[in-house]
């Protein structure tokens, strides 16, 4: 079947860590994105890209980083940067402008 | 610049009622808008989206939604609530010729459905 899987489903970090979230697609999609999910906030966006090997900053990109090596593949990076990362974080694809973006089923994230 | 208006962070209805949740968008460009629904620590599952064409937008499980250009709108509605339809609604903007390419989303609408 085709879609996005993002893994892990939960994961936890310490304080000062960095941690990476896989998200990986087989919808042959050129452009995706990273969102991250708050209560009562509703989606911001992290970074994109809409090409292998170029990606841009979204709204929220602070403390966070990407790579876009592979067409299937678009790591996020959470750093030590990042002062509130405990989110839900959901990863997405889309195959033109004007279509919509599919979703992974999320990471929830927790600093412990 | 793109963004999107939700009113109302919860919304409660019986079941069999009217569900109507309201959604404002704000595009410089002509907008493709978009409605998704999120049952609790799952990704979004799309409901409905506009491009062009009809304004009258049939989606999934019943729900329907209308593109009104003067009142810049894009709400949704079901004329009949089932339990199942109880979770987290999003609408969402895109432009057709912006350079940031990206879903812009509301801030969602909880629908919480009363036996």
């Amino acid at each position: 079947d085709g879609g996005i899987t993002q893994s892990p489903k939960y994961l936890f970090r310490k304080e000062g860590q960095n941690v990476t979230l896989s998200c990986e697609q087989n919808l042959n999609h050129d452009a995706m994105y990273w969102y991250r999910q708050d209560p009562g906030q509703g989606l911001r966006l992290i970074y994109y890209s809409q090409i292998v090997n170029d990606f841009q900053k979204g709204d929220i990109a602070e403390g966070y980083s990407v790579s876009r090596e592979k067409k299937e593949s678009f790591p996020l990076t959470v750093t030590s940067a990042q002062k509130n990362p405990t989110a839900f974080y959901l990863c997405a694809s889309r195959e033109e402008t004007y279509t919509e973006a599919f979703f992974g089923q999320g990471t929830r994230l927790t600093v412990v | 610049a793109q963004s999107v208006t939700q009113l109302g962070s919860h919304v409660s209805v019986s079941e069999g009622a009217l569900v109507l949740l309201r959604c404002n968008y704000s595009s410089s460009v002509p907008p493709y808008l978009f409605w998704y629904v999120q049952y609790p620590n799952q990704g979004l599952q799309l409901l409905l989206k506009y491009t062009t064409g009809a304004t009258l937008v049939k989606g999934i499980n019943g729900f329907e939604a209308e593109f009104k250009k003067s009142e810049t709108s894009f709400h949704l509605t079901k004329p009949s609530a089932h339990m199942s339809d109880a979770a987290e609604y999003f609408c969402a903007v895109s432009g057709k010729d912006t350079g940031r390419r990206a879903l812009t989303f509301g801030s969602g609408t909880r629908l919480q459905v009363q036996p």
